[in-house]
């Protein structure tokens, strides 16, 4: 059975700092792995998603890579900013379809 | 606009009671899903259709049901039998090609 897991928990920095959040699986035949930022109380929202076939993605500030053999992902943000302070979930898409989460890195950016 | 509607965004149940909470998708895909979340958790998978007239069980199904009808509709019911229905719930869905999994913003669902 797949379990992901994210660590830290919680991290907090000071703006203008890039940090670095992980998320590490324990089956590495995933069909995808695919990044969510979460608001309190909102649904989520998708960062990137990398294929099983790719070793990273890029959009804007934001950079994912996958380490199959590894088991790992490691999502980039460069030069934080206060709205990116939200939860960050990744999820692992194995070849039957269904995803497993992580129980999320929330993250909060200080002025 | 394509998008993922669910309605309501906050719902109240009184115990011994089955609701239902609207899950809408515009964006011609074919798979949904039904997650749960509770604070400070990941999400929980309770079901998914990947076809219309299809769905599988998750890996919390128990208390739950689901019906695949139309392509666009796929609405989830609490029923009495679930022990604990307060929570966050979450529908999503998938396209073919790259599947991108996309949510909706969520219903809220308290016991009184």
């Amino acid at each position: 059975k797949q379990e992901v897991t994210q660590i830290p928990a919680a991290l907090s920095v000071p703006e203008g700092e890039n940090l670095v959040l992980n998320c590490s699986f324990t089956d590495s035949a995933i069909y995808n792995l695919q990044w969510f930022r979460q608001d309190p109380g909102k649904g989520l929202t998708s960062l990137l998603l990398i294929q099983s076939s790719q070793r990273e993605q890029t959009s804007g500030r934001l950079n994912a890579s996958l380490d199959k053999s590894s088991g790992r992902s490691t999502l980039y943000i460069a030069a934080s900013q206060p709205g990116d302070s939200a939860t960050y979930l990744c999820a692992v898409k194995t070849n039957a379809g269904k995803s497993t989460f992580g129980d999320g890195t929330t993250l909060t950016v200080k002025p | 606009d394509g998008g993922i509607t669910q309605s309501p965004k906050y719902l109240f149940r009184k115990e011994g009671q089955n609701v239902t909470l609207s899950c809408e998708q515009n964006l011609n895909h074919d798979a949904m899903y039904w997650y749960r979340q509770d604070p400070g958790q990941g999400l929980r998978l309770i079901y998914y259709s990947q076809i219309v007239n299809d769905f599988q069980k998750g890996d919390i199904a128990e208390g739950y049901s689901v019906s695949r009808e139309k392509k666009e509709s796929f609405p989830l019911t609490v029923t009495s039998a679930q022990k604990n229905p307060t929570a966050f719930y979450l529908c999503a869905s998938i396209g073919q090609g790259v599947n991108e999994q996309f949510f909706g913003p969520g219903t809220r669902l308290t016991v009184l």
